[in-house]
């Protein structure tokens, strides 16, 4: 069966850094693409950033734009987003989620989420 | 940006009773490129409906979907205690990808 697994969140100062990773299993990783999207305590869905099945092409949120870069690894099944310059409103928990093809664009499995806490 | 407008905010329902959920769109939307999606609490969201009327694999017949253009409804035809949750819109047909602020079903 499809797992995503998060991990990588914690609590961060303004302006940190901080690397979310996502362990994919159960399904081919190598052909689908595959998103991030937040959801920030108490509050509605996000979409943050999205990655094609081969890596080639990238798109982000204007909100995360600059500042986030999402990547992947179709060795290890992994999906990672690198987070600068992060912001008290970048709080939220993220969600790895797969793509329901190559560009789709809607979210077919999803991972539990790791909260990422932006404080000083 | 499109923005998705979800009413009513809460909706306070029995077990049995049908529930209609509205999304609107400040744009036109295909069809083609609409979900639904059901968030119980302490979970991640799950996908109930894409292309607007097409029901993902596993989700039971009592949910369905329809609408275009800006208006777009799920419908659970009788609300079981598991269906007891917030649903979210998205619209996938124009960048950025976006999601409604979510409809709260709750039990009566």
């Amino acid at each position: 069966q499809v797992q995503l697994v998060e991990s990588g969140g914690g609590v961060v100062q303004p302006g940190g850094s901080l690397r979310l990773s996502c362990a994919a299993s159960g399904f081919s990783f190598n052909i689908y693409g595959m998103h991030w999207v937040r959801q920030a305590p108490g509050k509605g869905l996000e979409w943050v950033a999205f990655v094609r099945y081969d890596g080639s092409h990238k798109y982000y949120a204007d909100s995360v734009k600059g500042r986030f870069t999402i990547s992947r690894d179709n060795f290890k099944n992994t999906l990672h987003v690198q987070m600068n310059s992060l912001r008290p409103e970048d709080t939220a928990v993220y969600y790895c989620a797969k793509d329901y093809g190559d560009s789709r664009y809607f979210f077919d499995y999803w991972g539990q989420g790791t909260l990422v806490t932006v404080s000083s | 940006e499109v923005v998705l407008t979800q009413s009513p905010g809460t909706l306070a329902l029995s077990p049995g009773e049908r529930a209609t959920l509205s999304c609107r769109a400040s744009q036109r939307i295909s069809s083609t490129y609409f979900a639904w999606y059901q968030q119980k609490p302490g979970q991640a969201p799950s996908l109930l409906i894409y292309g607007a009327s097409s029901r993902a694999t596993g989700i039971p017949d009592r949910f369905s979907g329809s609408g275009s253009g800006t208006d777009f409804t799920l419908t659970i035809s009788r609300l079981e205690p598991e269906d007891f949750g917030v649903y979210y819109c998205q619209q996938y047909g124009r960048s950025p990808l976006t999601f409604g602020g979510g409809t709260k079903v709750e039990i009566k």
